[in-house]
């Protein structure tokens, strides 16, 4: 079975500073690992993706994420947090070569706050 | 262009009572997921559709769950006999196809209250 956990449910920081959401997965196989963030009364939306390839990925609004597969982890980060950042933020896993590979597990969720 | 759309965004409903929630898909997109959120589960994957295959009903939580997809398009979920553990906000989301390495569009969710 797949699993994700976001150690933190709740992530302060200041507007200005560096950013980092912790993702750690536990999988079978080879991981596609994703981020979405959630405003709130809103859907989720998709942030990054990894899939294959450069382990630094670089998605919407100035975020990025590094998949670390010693680490099996894949925390979200971004150099300069502003306010308008905070919201729910979810990391997700799929699994292509398991039985369920067409649905996405997702971590608990981070609630961040981005401080002026 | 138009995203996911669900409806109605909010729905209470006396338990006991059926629902039904609806899920407009991205034009195109062959494969549809719903998800549901709630404060003690997370996100919770419910059932898959892909194209015209037959549907992946594996995270369905009970027989009183149901969906359908009709045409490739429109999906609706329904759920019969409510009770109050099915308060929940039900998302759905579209992908291109089932391909592992789309990524998932999201809806802005039914909030579904159970009284």
């Amino acid at each position: 079975a797949q699993s994700v956990a976001q150690p933190e449910d709740q992530v302060n920081v200041a507007e200005g500073n560096p950013l980092t959401v912790k993702c750690t997965y536990s999988v079978s196989g080879n991981p596609y690992l994703f981020w979405y963030v959630q405003y709130p009364n809103r859907g989720l939306q998709f942030l990054l993706k990894y899939i294959t390839g450069d382990n630094l990925v670089k998605g919407s609004y100035g975020f990025e994420a590094e998949f670390n597969k010693s680490q099996t982890s894949f925390h979200l980060k971004k150099p300069s947090a502003l306010v308008s950042d905070s919201a729910l933020y979810f990391c997700a896993v799929r699994v292509p070569s398991s039985g369920s590979a067409r649905q996405l597990t997702f971590g608990s969720g981070t609630q961040l706050t981005v401080l002026p | 262009g138009a995203g996911v759309s669900q409806s109605p965004s909010n729905k209470v409903t006396e338990k006991g009572k059926d629902v039904e929630l609806r899920c407009d898909p991205i034009s195109g997109h062959t494969a549809l997921y719903w998800y549901r959120q709630s404060l003690g589960q997370g996100l919770e994957f419910l059932i898959y559709f892909q194209g015209n295959s037959a549907p992946d009903k594996s995270g369905l939580p009970s027989d009183r769950f149901s969906a359908e997809r009709t045409g490739g398009s429109v999906s609706t979920l329904t759920i019969q006999r409510t009770q109050q553990e099915d308060s929940a906000v039900y998302l759905c989301a579209s992908s291109s196809d089932g391909t592992s390495f789309y990524e998932q569009y999201f809806g802005p969710g039914t909030r579904l209250t159970v009284t």
